[in-house]
């Protein structure tokens, strides 16, 4: 199964300051098919997960602009320009690209 | 709108076989895939499983020895079994739909294993 390490485990942030979470695979995330599955979720505490970015950079409907990703082949970023307070819980990178999918270990954003 | 909503027993004992639900509405199983997640507390996610559009399986290895899902497209539930359970199996169970990504997530039910 493809491994997806996630760094750092940890961020303390301000508000409004900008940060960024990296993403690296065991192994290249680019499809046959020309397409890199490689998506970013959010967590807030007592909630499911939500769909924030997928195939890399797009992003989903509804969610901010200050989120986006970037990255190709085994080595992912995702950028929050801004942090807000409604940002904060745990971020995980999850690859759709190799069946199973799976995630990262997971970043926990928190205020400084 | 799209919805999923996970059931099932909370508490189990070991050695157990787990039956959980996923009901969905808003879409439909023929055209899009269900995947099973599951976060012990206070842990990471981790994917145990996914049905796709066609009725094919793709399993977590750590767990396909012991796992199976299914569906019935008619009543619009995916099933997840999951037998000889231990406490390290205690954890939320999510269902979500798959398109390119996990873009709808159920609530997610809380399972207990324990003696």
């Amino acid at each position: 199964d493809v491994v997806l390490t996630q760094t750092p485990p940890t961020l303390s942030a301000t508000i409004g300051q900008s940060v960024s979470i990296s993403c690296r695979s065991s192994q290249s995330l680019l499809h046959s098919n020309g397409n890199t599955y490689l998506n970013w979720l959010l967590q807030r505490p007592g909630q499911p997960p939500q769909l924030l970015i997928y195939l890399v950079s797009r992003l989903e409907s509804g969610v901010p602009n200050r989120f986006s990703g970037s990255g190709s082949g085994t080595d992912f970023t995702l950028k929050i320009s801004g942090v807000e307070a409604e940002d904060l819980g745990v971020y995980y990178c999850v690859q759709s690209t190799h069946a199973p999918w799976t995630f990262g270990g997971g970043t926990k954003l928190e205020l400084k | 709108q799209v919805q999923l909503e996970e059931s099932g027993p909370g508490l189990m004992q070991p050695s157990e076989t787990l039956s959980l639900t996923c009901t969905v509405s808003g879409f439909s199983l023929t055209s899009n895939g269900v995947g099973w997640v599951r976060q012990p507390l206070g842990k990471g996610l981790v994917w145990m499983g996914t049905i796709w559009a066609g009725g094919s399986t793709n399993y977590n290895s750590a767990v396909q020895s012991r796992l199976s899902i299914s569906r019935d497209t008619s009543k619009s539930q995916v099933f997840l079994k999951m037998n000889s359970l231990q406490p390290e199996d205690t954890g939320t169970y999510y269902c979500a739909r798959l398109k390119t990504a996990p873009d709808y997530w159920g609530q997610g039910v809380m399972v207990t294993v324990s003696s």
